[in-house]
């Protein structure tokens, strides 16, 4: 079983609409959940990080974190072209000194003018 | 800009070359890392450094070897490599306590092994 579970999409949806990107994974104490973004070419940037369950909201983006499904997510607002990008979800269960953080696959995002 | 560079940003080397990869981060941070990117699949960590001593090593082989001389440098050094290590190496950093991991990520070097 893949530690950090995405579906590697492409996700594709109009501009305007909410693309809600989903990620599963399987250490249950994990403690600490990130969202980068990654553009073709690029290296991953923080978009979200969220800690305890419920919703965190920063601008168009909301995370959302179950810890007893084991489940976190990313909505993005009123999407936009420019949103289009791999997606990739990251989980630290705070072993290792904390250190080891373990990323999806990530999710490809298309954003259709 | 992120403030951790990597250079060479592309490289090219053959299977019985040797070759280092160079990574500074300008952020102050406490905690360095490794990662290598292939296409298809998730970023795989390969070491880590925290305050200069290595914390992780991920059953990386032997043929790559990270040295991290002090807190804003870190070097993988290359020799011997295989056709299939070609890949995106990515170099990252943190402000280095448990509580603070979130990663700033440099551009990252293209290698190709031929």
């Amino acid at each position: 079983q893949k530690e950090v579970e995405q579906n590697s999409g492409p996700l594709s949806v109009p501009e305007g609409a909410i693309a809600s990107l989903n990620c599963t994974y399987s250490d249950r104490v994990s403690q600490s959940f990130f969202w980068y973004r990654q553009y073709s070419g690029k290296s991953p940037e923080l978009i979200m990080s969220i800690y305890s369950n419920g919703d965190k909201e920063d601008g168009r983006f909301t995370a959302q974190l179950n810890k007893a499904s084991q489940y976190v997510s990313l909505l993005i607002r009123d999407s936009q072209p420019s949103d289009s990008a791999t997606y990739l979800c990251a989980v630290n269960n705070g072993g290792g000194g904390g250190f080891k953080t373990i990323f999806g696959a990530g999710t490809r995002l298309f954003v259709k003018a | 800009e992120t403030g951790v560079t990597q250079t060479p940003r592309h490289l090219v080397m053959g299977m019985t070359n040797k070759k280092s990869l160079k990574c500074e981060q300008h952020l102050g941070h406490n905690a360095m890392y490794w990662y290598k990117q292939s296409a298809k699949k998730p970023l795989e960590l390969m070491f880590v450094y925290s305050l200069e001593e290595r914390v992780e090593n991920n059953s990386v082989p032997s043929r790559f070897s990270p040295e991290c001389p002090n807190s804003s440098h870190l070097f993988l050094h290359l020799h011997t490599l295989q056709p299939e290590d070609s890949a995106l190496y990515l170099c990252a950093s943190s402000p280095g306590t448990s509580d603070l991991l979130v990663q700033y990520f440099g551009p990252g070097t293209r290698l190709t092994v031929t």
